[in-house]
């Protein structure tokens, strides 16, 4: 079965400084997608970004970008220039290829990211 | 707009009796996800739905029911056999096919209260 960990339970960053937070997943399959969703306050789900897993180069989302290892099965996000506004929780999740009907989402524990101004 | 619009935003229930949330959706997406939220627990997923007219069992469906008879809606009921029900409870719908990521939109949650 899939899972996906992330390991950081809380972290913080300072106003402009750059945040990386990481997630690692364990799958044996070689065709799925990664995503990684925003929580704020408001408890709203928000998509941040997402990878294909067959797609090399690393997801970008104006200061959010992603450095996917396919090998390590990792899939951490950078947040650059951190604003008060991306203070959240953040989750990363995992979905099987398209094969299939099975859309469902595998998730990790979530972060709780902090940031100081 | 499109998007996915739950409601009541906050529900309070007596122990015993059942309560439905309800889950409406403008986006045409085949699929839809009932997820629990919990501190400290992420989401898990409760009823998932591929299209209209069925449906699945998540990971933590004893004590909810859900139905699927129209594409844009579907309400979850918890029921009093749910020993828990205190929760965040969020719904989530994306669409399908072969093509695209699929991923999931989520409405904007209802909060759960047993007194």
């Amino acid at each position: 079965a899939q899972t996906v960990t992330q390991s950081q339970p809380e972290m913080s960053v300072q106003e402009a400084e750059t945040v990386t937070l990481s997630c690692t997943y364990d799958t044996s399959e070689s065709d799925y997608y990664l995503f990684w969703y925003k929580q704020p306050p408001s408890r709203q789900m928000i998509l941040v970004i997402r990878q294909e897993a067959y797609k090399q180069q690393n997801a970008t989302e104006n200061r959010f970008s992603v450095n996917f290892q396919k090998a390590a099965k990792s899939f951490s996000l950078k947040i650059s220039d951190s604003q008060l506004g991306d203070a959240a929780m953040y989750f990363c999740a995992y979905r099987r290829g398209n094969a299939g009907n099975n859309r469902k989402l595998i998730w990790g524990l979530g972060t709780s990211l902090g940031v100081n101004p | 707009d499109g998007g996915i619009t739950q409601s009541p935003k906050y529900l309070f229930r007596k122990e015993g009796q059942n309560v439905t949330l309800s889950c409406e959706q403008n986006l045409n997406h085949d699929a839809m996800y009932w997820y629990r939220q919990d501190p400290g627990q992420g989401l898990r997923l409760i009823y998932y739905s591929q299209i209209v007219n069925d449906f699945q069992k998540g990971d933590i469906a004893e004590g909810y029911s859900v139905s699927r008879e129209k594409k844009e809606s579907f309400p979850l009921t918890v029921t009093s056999a749910q020993k828990n029900p205190t929760a965040f409870y969020l719904c989530a719908s994306s669409a399908s096919g072969s093509v695209s990521y699929n991923e999931q939109f989520f409405g904007p949650g209802t909060r759960l209260t047993v007194l």
